[in-house]
């Protein structure tokens, strides 16, 4: 059973444009969703992270958006730059009980000049 | 500090022969977590260690094992291997008081042939 869906599997954002990442979850028990980039050859590296006492968090140009009542969280980069082509993964954990990381399937970015 | 490393980076074995990898935490970190990562099956968890305890472990075959020593690092072991194997395997860890922060390694690429 996939517990977080992810959207879109590719995309493709001209410089200067805003990529949009789209995740939903099913299990209500998660409180704390992170997003990873990961290079190719590379571990994932966390990149940001929000909980569902906030409806949105930005560290630069990366912002989390997060709607609890529709259980989705979607993941904005403005100006997207050529360095940020990679792919992303969505993730949840329980922090009650599961100390697991659950991820999404991935979103493969890349960033045209 | 220094980040999660992982030896080695690279391995290849071929089917029925065991392997085991290593994974180095950053400094004063306690809970080590193992994730498989496959085109197919996306990133998936296979255990996790705190204090030599494994703390949580997914639903992978008996042939996965893991261990934690006294100075935080950690070995998987895969025995028996099989084709299917081949994979990136990833290692996390987070400090006491925060495990859903998870920071990965770089990962050892298996290749079984």
């Amino acid at each position: 059973q996939q517990q977080v869906k992810q959207s879109p599997q590719s995309l493709i954002v001209q410089k200067g444009g805003i990529s949009i990442i789209n995740c939903a979850y099913e299990n209500t028990a998660f409180d704390y969703f992170p997003w990873y980039q990961q290079f190719p050859g590379k571990g994932p590296a966390l990149l940001i992270a929000i909980r569902p006492d906030v409806s949105e968090k930005k560290e630069g140009r990366f912002t989390i958006s997060f709607n609890k009542s529709a259980k989705q969280f979607s993941l904005h980069i403005m100006d997207s730059q050529p360095g940020d082509s990679a792919t992303y993964f969505c993730a949840a954990f329980n922090t009650g009980t599961a100390s697991k990381l659950t991820f999404g399937t991935g979103t493969r970015l890349q960033v045209t000049l | 500090k220094a980040g999660v490393t992982q030896t080695p980076r690279y391995l290849i074995k071929t089917r029925g022969q065991q392997v085991t990898l290593s994974c180095s935490p950053i400094s004063g970190h306690r809970s080590v977590s193992w994730y498989q990562q496959t085109p197919g099956q996306g990133l998936q968890f296979l255990f996790e260690y705190f204090s030599e305890t494994q703390r949580n472990k997914g639903n992978f075959p008996g042939r996965f094992s893991g261990r934690q020593f006294s100075n935080s690092r950690s070995e998987m072991n895969v025995s028996t291997l099989e084709l299917g194997d081949s994979a990136l395997y990833l290692c996390a860890s987070s400090s006491p008081g925060s495990r859903e922060t998870q920071y990965f390694g770089p990962g050892t690429r298996l290749l079984v042939l």
